[in-house]
């Protein structure tokens, strides 16, 4: 069984629209992630969290925020949705010690036009 | 400033043939390296880390992967390839930030096996 999860796994937005991407690990890691991939790129991290109800800005937060209401579950959200926010957003999850070792979701296209 | 240097972008190579993917780092910390695979259209999966000891390492699949210090390099490697090895494989270092740690990826190598 997929112990990271994302949903939606692809989603059209409109340009000035909330988008929420949410995210689930059944790993009982502390460490969750969100990145963007762009095409022909490497992974970025927007934020990250080592614990519940807290969040931490990775190296390209502007323009998106944060949840963690629970240990297992993690949400991006992007309150006003841009065109250079069409990515893959990657959702990983880390024990306290293994951050060089993350589990990844599928992954979730967002198109925003 | 840390940083993950893949210098190739795209490599083809035929199944059954060796494979060398290269990856350099930056980083005045210790060092914790990994590497990842991605298959298009999926997320990236874990393959193989290293901190310390032996510098050569063994991941899944019949990867390995050799840490350099005198070189800054973490290379990874294949001694006979098949087709379901395409993918694209990134290397990432491990570096402090406010307390806690996260990963700096390089930009990936295409790797495509032909039949």
């Amino acid at each position: 069984e997929a112990a990271v999860t994302q949903s939606p796994r692809s989603k059209v937005a409109v340009t000035g629209g909330k988008v929420t991407l949410s995210c689930h690990q059944t790993n009982n890691h502390d460490y969750m992630y969100w990145y963007r991939q762009d095409t022909g790129h490497g992974l970025r991290l927007i934020h990250y969290s080592y614990v519940a109800d807290s969040t931490e800005k990775g190296d390209i937060p502007d323009g998106y925020k944060a949840s963690r209401p629970s240990q297992e579950n993690f949400s991006l959200i992007l309150e006003l949705a841009s065109l250079s926010q069409t990515a893959v957003y990657f959702c990983a999850s880390s024990d306290d010690w293994g951050a060089y070792e993350q589990y990844f979701g599928p992954g979730t296209r967002l198109t925003v036009l | 400033t840390q940083t993950v240097s893949q210098s190739d972008a795209h490599v083809t190579v035929f199944e059954g043939d060796s494979v060398e993917l290269r990856c350099n780092y930056s980083y005045g910390g210790s060092i914790y390296l990994s590497w990842y695979i991605q298959h298009h259209g999926h997320g990236l999966q874990f393959l193989l880390k290293y901190y310390s000891g032996n510098p050569v390492v063994q991941g899944v699949n019949g990867f390995e992967a050799e840490f350099s210090k005198s070189d800054s390099s973490f290379h990874l490697r294949k001694a006979s390839v098949h087709w379901s090895d395409s993918a694209v494989y990134f290397c990432a270092v491990r570096k402090a930030s406010s307390g806690s740690w996260q990963l700096i990826f390089g930009s990936g190598t295409q790797l495509t096996v032909m039949p």
